[in-house]
């Protein structure tokens, strides 16, 4: 019954090769986003979609591409993985694309990259 | 530029009240949003202030002045659960959501 979940937990790989993070919730939330923690525990947010159709691009290397099959998921493919990369990326998803509900967040995937 | 601040730590004994403010210089205002986060774990939902005043639910109350771009969380009869850091938000005139850094909160017996 998890709400939000992203598979893998934990990805360590060598840099420049190519990983994707897989998102899915079960909560019929129409908008689903990428963030990125890194070491100062600081959130930023990388992409939102809203039904499948992208809606904020920040400014995040080209290096990363979400994809959206359908609403319930959202995944995240970087290619040529770089040092920098290296942090805690979370899914979530919320119910209003005005960012007025609340966020659910999927546990996490920590990526490392040696 | 766009701002919130939090303290990066504190510390409180068990049983306690601790107050964590926020303050925000953002683009507009359409909400405030705490977030607890334990190491390790996701960011979970705690409260959300659109209009001025206290949000009482449970252990925890959240309050909100507009005019004075500030915040602050609550937490009464604290208990070693507790410990985790603490986010706050702010939804700007675009819908954005803006991120503190987080108050890590760390409780003592």
């Amino acid at each position: 019954d998890t709400a939000v979940s992203q598979t893998p937990k934990y990805l360590v790989t060598q840099m420049g090769n190519d990983k994707s993070i897989k998102c899915e919730q079960n909560l019929g939330h129409d908008t689903m986003y990428w963030y990125k923690q890194d070491s100062k525990k600081f959130l930023k947010i990388m992409f939102s979609y809203n039904n499948k159709e992208l809606i904020i691009n920040e400014t995040v290397p080209n290096r990363f591409s979400p994809k959206s099959p359908d609403k319930a998921h959202l995944n995240l493919h970087i290619n040529s993985l770089e040092l920098g990369d290296s942090a805690v990326y979370f899914c979530a998803s919320s119910q209003a694309v005005e960012g007025t509900s609340p966020l659910h967040f999927g546990n996490g995937t920590r990526l490392t990259v040696t | 530029g766009q701002n919130i601040d939090q303290p990066t730590e504190m510390t409180a004994t068990e049983g306690a009240i601790v107050q964590i403010n926020c303050t925000y210089q953002t683009s507009g205002f359409n909400g405030l949003f705490w977030y607890q986060q334990h190491a390790g774990e996701a960011p979970t939902f705690l409260s959300y202030n659109v209009l001025d005043g206290l949000e009482e639910k449970g252990r925890f109350s959240s309050f909100l002045s507009r005019s004075k771009g500030y915040s602050y969380l609550l937490l009464k009869e604290l208990q070693m659960k507790d410990s985790a850091s603490y986010l706050c938000a702010v939804i700007d005139s675009n819908y954005q959501l803006i991120w503190g850094a987080g108050t890590k909160l760390i409780i003592k017996p």
